[in-house]
């Protein structure tokens, strides 16, 4: 079963922040983010495999609560680069990556 | 260290023909998931693979689609018969072991357009 993600988009301006949230309805093993610019291949961000663990670069970080089942990405002082959809992937069995729908985030100048 | 290779780029097909589409996976990684993505939408899980064995298959379709991922060579994902629902672009990624630290990386995909 896969993933649900929120907000399905956002418009920011440069410099603000956004949350975007993952959340399934089974007990996860890991969660994995990934950015997707149009007509490219999905990236790797980063993977969280702790409940409670916490990690980011840049100014791109997430968190990860095993026990709601629910993971946040979060992005500070938003560039014009950030723009992209941002996917979760999630493993729940130990077995397949299973990705959310989605998030378009646009970010003006 | 290349990365996730995946052949063609772009692959044109008739109604009723076949596709054949590429991942070479990145070097020391020995599983593939493969995944189709249509314009403005998620990515979907089709099949998961370890070399010379599906662990996975649950998201293909139950005919005219199929994956192989044999000793030696690259990955296969193959549509028989292909229909215009087919056209989407198709996605490999590949992770060196599977347990939950591996991440996995994407190749650049292949759009399939069947006229």
């Amino acid at each position: 079963q896969q993933p649900v993600q929120s907000p399905q988009a956002v418009i920011l301006r440069e410099g603000e922040d956004a949350v975007i949230n993952c959340s399934s309805s089974k007990a996860l093993y890991s969660v994995h983010w990934y950015r997707q610019k149009h007509g490219e291949a999905p990236v790797f961000l980063m993977i969280l495999l702790k409940g409670g663990e916490q990690k980011g670069h840049d100014k791109i970080s997430a968190s990860f609560n095993e026990k709601k089942q629910q993971s946040s990405l979060y992005l500070t002082a938003s560039q014009l680069s950030y723009s992209g959809t941002y996917f979760c992937g999630t493993e729940a069995s130990g077995s397949r990556l299973t990705f959310g729908e989605g998030t378009q985030l646009t970010v003006n100048p | 260290n290349a990365g996730v290779m995946q052949n063609p780029r772009h692959l044109v097909r008739r109604r009723g023909q076949e596709a054949r589409l590429r991942c070479s996976p990145m070097k020391g990684h020995s599983h593939v998931y493969w995944y189709r993505q249509l314009p403005e939408e998620g990515l979907k899980f089709m099949v998961y693979l370890q070399k010379e064995n599906i662990i996975d298959e649950s998201g293909m379709p139950k005919e005219r689609f199929s994956a192989e991922f044999p000793k030696e060579g690259p990955s296969i994902l193959r549509i028989q018969q292909v229909v215009r629902g087919d056209s989407a672009a198709y996605f490999c990624a590949s992770s060196p072991i599977r347990d939950r630290a591996s991440e996995a990386f994407f190749g650049q995909g292949t759009r399939l357009t069947v006229v």
